[in-house]
């Protein structure tokens, strides 16, 4: 099986920072790595596919990079809405791994 | 506009079988594109994707789950189930149903609301 490894946990930022997570798999999966974004009692919400594709309709302050086995998620001015978990998510092959999740919080 | 509900007990008691219903609105669970897929998150924790299926009846499972999980499709109703068995406490999460697109990779760009299911007696 394929394990997803997010860092940090937590995140402790103040708005207008530039904010980075860290998604390492335990194999390579060349760029099939998603992120998602998750607020309190909400579903996941798809921010980025492909490692580096940005879903349609999500900010461009939000970027991803890397493939094989380091992939990170930027955002660039992080905005009072961006406060939220978020998860990678690899998907070599049909089966699904998430991330254990970065809490991104308010500083 | 795609919706997805998940519909079935909030309550189960351990041992026993906890099944939910997805209903699928606004699409066709027939379409070649997507799979049909159960990701569960226990109250303050991750997510864990539980298993997928395509609208023929191919599944796949998370290898951790596999011996007490089964998912169904029913395409007439448009909608897709989800059975586990032998339940604990461990269990008690929120389920969300989705859909898996293999459009861009494999991916979840619609999810259901989620639904607490509570294992107690």
């Amino acid at each position: 099986d394929i394990q997803m490894t997010q860092s940090p946990s937590t995140l402790s930022a103040s708005v207008g920072d530039r904010v980075t997570i860290t998604c390492r798999a335990s194999q390579s999966i060349s760029s099939w790595l998603a992120w998602y974004q998750q607020k309190p009692g909400k579903a996941p919400k798809l921010l980025i596919y492909n490692a580096s594709s940005l879903e349609s309709g999500v900010p461009s302050r939000f970027s991803g990079s890397g493939s094989g086995t380091e992939f990170t998620l930027t955002i660039s001015s992080l905005q009072p809405d961006d406060f939220a978990i978020y998860y990678c998510q690899q998907y070599n092959s049909y089966l699904l791994t998430f991330g254990g999740g970065t809490k991104v919080e308010i500083k | 506009q795609l919706q997805l509900q998940e519909s079935g007990p909030g309550l189960v008691k351990p041992s026993e079988t906890l099944s939910l219903t997805c209903t699928v609105s606004g699409g066709s669970i027939s379409s070649s594109s997507y799979y049909w897929g159960w990701i569960r998150q226990p109250p303050g924790k991750g997510l864990e994707w539980i298993g997928s299926i395509y609208y023929s009846g191919n599944t796949y499972y998370n290898p951790s789950l596999k011996s007490r999980v089964t998912i169904s499709v029913d395409t007439s109703r448009n909608q897709f189930s989800l059975k586990l068995s032998s339940v604990t406490a461990a269990d008690t999460s929120v389920f969300y149903c989705a859909r898996v697109s293999m459009l861009r990779g494999v991916i979840i760009d619609y999810w259901g609301q989620g639904t607490l299911v509570t294992v107690s007696s």
